[in-house]
């Protein structure tokens, strides 16, 4: 069965400060991936998406990156944070033949 | 891009009664229509869905329905019960590309007791 793991749980960081969040997915060969944002009480605001390994696509400009160094391993990052950037990081994956997304449980950022 | 409104931002119903929410999408080439239910603090978690082809799906309590031509599409949980309190989200995407899911911005469901 597949897995979706994300790391950290949560992280309190302060303004200006380096981010870098991890995801990574198990059983599945070559899903797509993406990362999503949520704001407290907000709805989802997709980030980025990757297709394949090395690859990856900017949906929204949010001083923020991402890589995907393996098939299985989403990273978002960034490297001074704003207070804008608190919220829920949801990473998740869908087959690339199919739109059905699975959430990974996500991260809590507090910047402060 | 696409754009998905979802009416009511926030639904107090008794428990046992129905609670129905509504979703519109501008883009005439979405073809599928998931709905999230997310629990305070956890992930958002499929429920149901439905694709273009189907103008009707049941799971058990949950119906969804589909109206294209009026780009319409709504969630309708039929004997609500205390556990259905949570955030839904209705979204909305074309197969293929990145499959970008567009959100709707979310109601608050609360079934009381």
């Amino acid at each position: 069965a597949q897995t979706i793991h994300q790391w950290p749980v949560a992280e309190i960081k302060a303004v200006g400060s380096p981010l870098s969040l991890g995801c990574t997915i198990k059983g599945k060969s070559s899903p797509n991936l993406y990362w999503y944002w949520q704001a407290t009480g907000g709805t989802l605001q997709q980030l980025f998406y990757s297709i394949t390994v090395g690859q990856v696509e900017s949906v929204v400009q949010l001083n923020l990156s991402a890589s995907r160094p393996k098939d299985d391993q989403f990273i978002l990052s960034t490297e001074k944070l704003l207070l804008s950037h608190s919220g829920f990081y949801l990473c998740a994956w869908s087959l690339a033949s199919q739109n059905t997304l699975y959430f990974g449980a996500g991260t809590r950022l507090s910047v402060l | 891009g696409e754009q998905v409104e979802q009416l009511p931002s926030i639904l107090r119903v008794q428990e046992g009664s129905s609670a129905s929410i509504n979703c519109s999408y501008e883009d005439s080439a979405s073809n599928y229509f998931p709905w999230y239910k997310q629990e305070p603090g956890e992930n958002p978690k499929l429920i149901i869905d439905i694709r273009s082809n189907m103008e009707r799906k049941q799971i058990q309590e949950l119906i969804v329905l589909l109206d294209k031509k009026a780009k319409r599409f709504s969630l309708h949980i039929t004997d609500t019960q205390p556990g259905d309190s949570a955030m839904y989200f209705c979204a909305a995407s074309v197969t293929g590309g990145n499959n970008k899911l567009t959100f709707g911005q979310g109601t608050v469901l609360s079934v009381i007791p």
